[in-house]
């Protein structure tokens, strides 16, 4: 099945950085999406990103499906954004297009 | 607006105990989802439903049943609890194809533990 890879596992900034969190996947894709799970377990949807850039915020996102990458950007990094940044994909070929695999994630500690 | 509600929150079960863990949305979303998160790993998909009325195994769907009661509710069932059950278990919905964030919406988790 499809892989799908996150890098860095663990990441420690001071407040105000900013940051790269990388996601490569082993397959085509006809669903990629990040995610942030608080300090509190709570899962919240950041970006529906198959292909191309999106932006909300101090938080955007690229996903280049051609070369099987996706990167989250976090600018002026506060301490409210950390928690684990998960990515998810769901394989082009079969299976429905809502039936995620997720990445291991990314642990952000932003430091006041 | 509720989203997503996952009943109970907390469980703790003696292992071959069987319980039932219960999931609602109220954002209309034809499908919905149960997934297991454990320590340090991402979430892993155990049943969906694509639409009311269907369900179809997962990733890791040995030892659990589903139901899709209504295109509202989608419940979870340990038939006998094992300690490898231990787990935070999540509920989805999602709407694919519509809105920009997929309409992808998690409750909030049940925190179980088999002894």
């Amino acid at each position: 099945g499809i892989q799908v890879e996150q890098s860095p596992p663990d990441l420690i900034l001071q407040e105000g950085a900013n940051s790269t969190l990388r996601c490569n996947f082993s397959d085509s894709v006809n669903n990629l999406q990040w995610f942030h799970q608080n300090p509190w377990g709570q899962l919240i949807n950041l970006f529906y990103i198959p292909s191309g850039t999106k932006q909300n915020g101090r938080l955007s996102a690229t996903t280049v499906a051609t070369e099987r990458y996706s990167l989250l950007y976090i600018s002026s990094s506060q301490t409210t954004d950390s928690g684990v940044y998960f990515c998810a994909v769901a394989p082009y070929y079969g299976g429905s297009q809502g039936n995620l695999i997720f990445g291991k994630g990314t642990k952000l500690s932003v430091k006041p | 607006n509720a989203g997503v509600t996952q009943t109970p929150k907390f469980q703790v079960l003696k292992t071959g105990q069987s319980m039932t863990l219960q999931c609602a949305q109220d954002m209309n979303h034809n499908s919905m989802y149960w997934y297991r998160q454990d320590p340090g790993m991402g979430l892993r998909l155990i049943y969906y439903s694509a639409s009311e009325g269907t369900t179809d195994k997962g990733e890791v769907p040995n030892g659990y049943n589903v139901s899709r009661l209504n295109k509202r509710e989608f419940s979870l069932r340990l038939e006998s609890a094992a300690p490898s059950q231990t787990s935070v278990y999540f509920c989805a919905s999602s709407e694919p194809r519509t809105g920009e964030r997929n309409g992808y919406t998690f409750g909030s988790g049940t925190r179980l533990t088999v002894v």
